[in-house]
């Protein structure tokens, strides 16, 4: 069965510091997204992408943050100078364009980011 | 978006059914209701989707009430690892539309 893949699991990183995190969506779906969840906490909307640009960003998608589908295959998220408050797990999910069934978002198993 | 309210916690045993009901008061009228399930350190999971009456698939129930104020996610003998949290969302559904989580319930079956 086709999953969405995430890279790296685990990231570390310095406040500051500039991340990038990685994630294969299922190859023919066509709508991409960004969750996090803070440890604890619910599953927060980022981002939504779809014909090489951004559809909808929530409030937490803010200037630090950019996405990308550098090729046909992966998506990034990069967050340009990390804070503390960024520690979260990642999650990245793909959808196909609605045929009539429901339009189900397939997540990925998430990259846990720790900001020191 | 439709505010939706659910249990914070349920707890069960092996081989009981759990019933899981979730309240959305200001549903509106082109608005699905979805549950997904969320495992430890994984992302959330798609369970099932309807808009009223019943619907079934292999892994759960759901019910709808005519006036669709309310649903119920019925999972059949669950099993231990059916612990997790179970989310119920309302809204539209369409391709690209951002998915609102809320507290979701955590549901911890014991043996």
């Amino acid at each position: 069965e086709p999953e969405v893949t995430q890279t790296p699991s685990h990231q570390v990183t310095q406040m500051g510091q500039e991340v990038i995190l990685r994630c294969v969506p299922i190859s023919n779906h066509l709508y991409f997204y960004w969750y996090r969840q803070i440890l604890g906490q619910k599953v927060e909307f980022l981002v939504s992408f779809y014909n090489n640009e951004i559809s909808e960003k929530s409030e937490i998608f803010d200037d630090q943050f950019s996405v990308e589908r550098p090729d046909g295959s992966n998506f990034t998220l990069k967050i340009r100078s990390t804070k503390l408050e960024d520690s979260a797990m990642y999650f990245c999910a793909s959808s196909k364009a609605p045929t009539g069934a429901y339009n189900e978002q397939f997540f990925g198993p998430g990259t846990r980011l720790t900001v020191l | 978006l439709a505010k939706t309210t659910q249990p914070i916690s349920m707890d069960s045993y092996e081989g009981q059914e759990v019933n899981i009901t979730c309240s959305h008061n200001n549903i509106a009228t082109n608005d699905y209701i979805t549950w997904y399930q969320q495992f430890p350190s994984q992302g959330p999971r798609f369970i099932i989707q309807g808009y009223k009456t019943k619907v079934t698939n292999e892994v759960a129930s759901l019910f709808i009430p005519a006036d669709r104020k309310s649903s119920t996610l019925s999972l059949p003998r669950v099993s231990l690892s059916d612990t997790a949290v179970y989310y119920c969302l309302v809204g539209l559904n369409n391709a690209g539309n951002m998915l609102t989580f809320g507290g979701g319930t955590r549901l911890m079956v014991k043996p």
